[in-house]
């Protein structure tokens, strides 16, 4: 199975502040990547598909880039409510498909 | 709109089986495949299998493989999942997820807390 590496595994920053997570490949997956943000007791939320592609209705201060084996999520001005603990998602191999072990963005 | 609705909390004992339901409003039921995953007490997701209900394929992680069987019921828009030979280990929280127009996971269940102690 391919595996995801994320990391930092916790980052604590402040509202307003630019918060970058990188997820690392064990082998090229393309732009088969998508990220998911999970607040306590809640599904995950859809943010990113395609490596790059912003869902709809997410707020444009999130952004994805990367191909090949190396992937960040970035949040530009982070904002209350993004407190919480974000995923990588690869499908190149799907099935199956496999996630990052968790990014969780802390207050400062 | 999109929802999925699964059944409520269980408490099984080791070595019983437990089945989980997640049932489909809005949206074409059939043919877009229906993943399981699972998310353990404080650790990240998991993925146990999925189906494409109009043609009944499934498949199943390795890990699980022989151990989980997933279903659905065009007729009522619902998914199973049923996981025998309960442990300790799948204490968890069990989420259903549908993929949307992006080809990804777009719509999830509530999730599903299922409690294996004796």
């Amino acid at each position: 199975d391919i595996h995801l590496t994320q990391s930092p595994s916790s980052v604590s920053a402040s509202v307003g502040d630019r918060v970058t997570i990188t997820c690392r490949a064990s082998q090229g997956i393309s732009n088969y990547l998508a990220w998911y943000q999970q607040k306590a007791g809640k599904a995950p939320k859809l943010l990113i598909y395609g490596a790059s592609n912003l869902k709809s209705g997410v707020p444009s201060r999130f952004s994805g880039s990367g191909s090949g084996t190396d992937f960040t999520l970035t949040i530009s001005s982070l904002q209350p409510e993004d407190f919480a603990t974000y995923y990588c998602q690869q499908a190149k191999s799907f099935p199956p498909t496999t996630f990052g072990q968790g990014t969780k963005v802390e207050i400062k | 709109q999109v929802q999925l609705v699964q059944s409520g909390a269980e408490v099984k004992k080791p070595g019983s089986s437990v089945k989980v339901s997640c049932k489909a409003s809005g949206g074409t039921f059939s043919s877009f495949p229906v993943s399981w995953v699972r998310q353990a007490p404080g650790q990240g997701l998991e993925w146990m299998g999925g189906i494409i209900p109009v043609f009944g394929t499934t498949n199943y992680a390795q890990k699980f493989r022989g151990r989980v069987t997933i279903t659905a019921d065009e007729s009522t828009s619902t998914a199973y999942m049923e996981l025998s030979s309960l442990g300790s280990e799948d204490t968890a929280t069990y989420f259903c997820a549908r993929v949307g127009s992006t080809s990804w996971f777009e719509y999830w269940g509530q999730g599903t807390l299922v409690t294996v102690s004796s």
